[in-house]
């Protein structure tokens, strides 16, 4: 149980162009998800808390323009990366809090998106 | 959230046990030890979880010491798809409704044939 579905696993797009990431939460209601980023060779970082019905809280120094966070339903979560540009490109992955102990958070398989 | 500390790296041979430590001394009482792991290319998976006790699951072991100052992850016998990096979290709560998990560098385990 609790699985996050997350897609497409890999985008190339041209600078200036956006890229819609989709996260779904196949069998369980997210009332948050997460987005994290990674960069080769380093952790993961957070970029945004997305709460469904509401606005995301955004980390200091992610910028919620360029960012676009949706969590319109208790099963999808879509970020937007507008404008992207060759440093936008990166690991971009989603979690779902699922609020059930051993599945307290569950991880999406990642984005791996290059913007040429 | 309490920082936690792990070694950069480690080695292990294939079959035999990897005993993954983490240092996480300011844990407050209301935190839970997450272990996470994150092949290369994919995102974190789930592995344990613990608050005091001793855990076992399907994958690993989970040791708390008394004072809940440090843990330590064991993988009873290592194949080479454990390769990974590792991830040992703390944090109040265990549902998702608690915050977000804030990862550090892990440990990067290699198993070797």
């Amino acid at each position: 149980g609790a699985v996050v579905s997350q897609h497409p696993s890999w985008v190339i797009c041209k600078s200036g162009t956006s890229v819609k990431i989709e996260c779904r939460s196949l069998d369980f209601q997210a009332t948050t998800m997460f987005w994290y980023r990674q960069f080769p060779k380093q952790s993961l970082m957070l970029m945004a808390t997305s709460n469904e019905g509401s606005k995301a809280t955004y980390e200091q120094g992610v910028e919620k323009d360029k960012f676009l966070i949706n969590h319109a339903s208790l099963t999808l979560s879509t970020l937007t990366v507008t404008s992207a540009h060759p440093e936008d490109s990166s690991f971009y992955i989603c979690s779902a809090g699922t609020g059930r102990g051993r599945y307290g958070y569950t991880f999406g398989s990642g984005t791996r998106l290059t913007v040429v | 959230d309490a920082k936690t500390t792990q070694p950069t790296s480690m080695d292990c041979a294939e079959g035999r046990a990897a005993n993954l430590p983490c240092n996480h001394s300011t844990i407050s009482g209301n935190e839970y030890v997450y272990w996470y792991r994150q092949i290369h290319s994919q995102g974190p998976q789930y592995i344990i979880h613990g608050l005091k006790n001793n855990e076992t699951n399907e994958m690993a072991s989970l040791i708390i010491t008394e004072d809940r100052k440090s843990s330590t992850l064991i993988l009873p016998h290592a194949t080479l798809r454990d390769t990974a990096v590792y991830y040992c979290i703390v944090r109040v709560g265990y549902g998702g409704s608690q915050g977000n998990l804030i990862f550090g560098k892990g440990t990067k385990l290699s198993v070797k044939p």
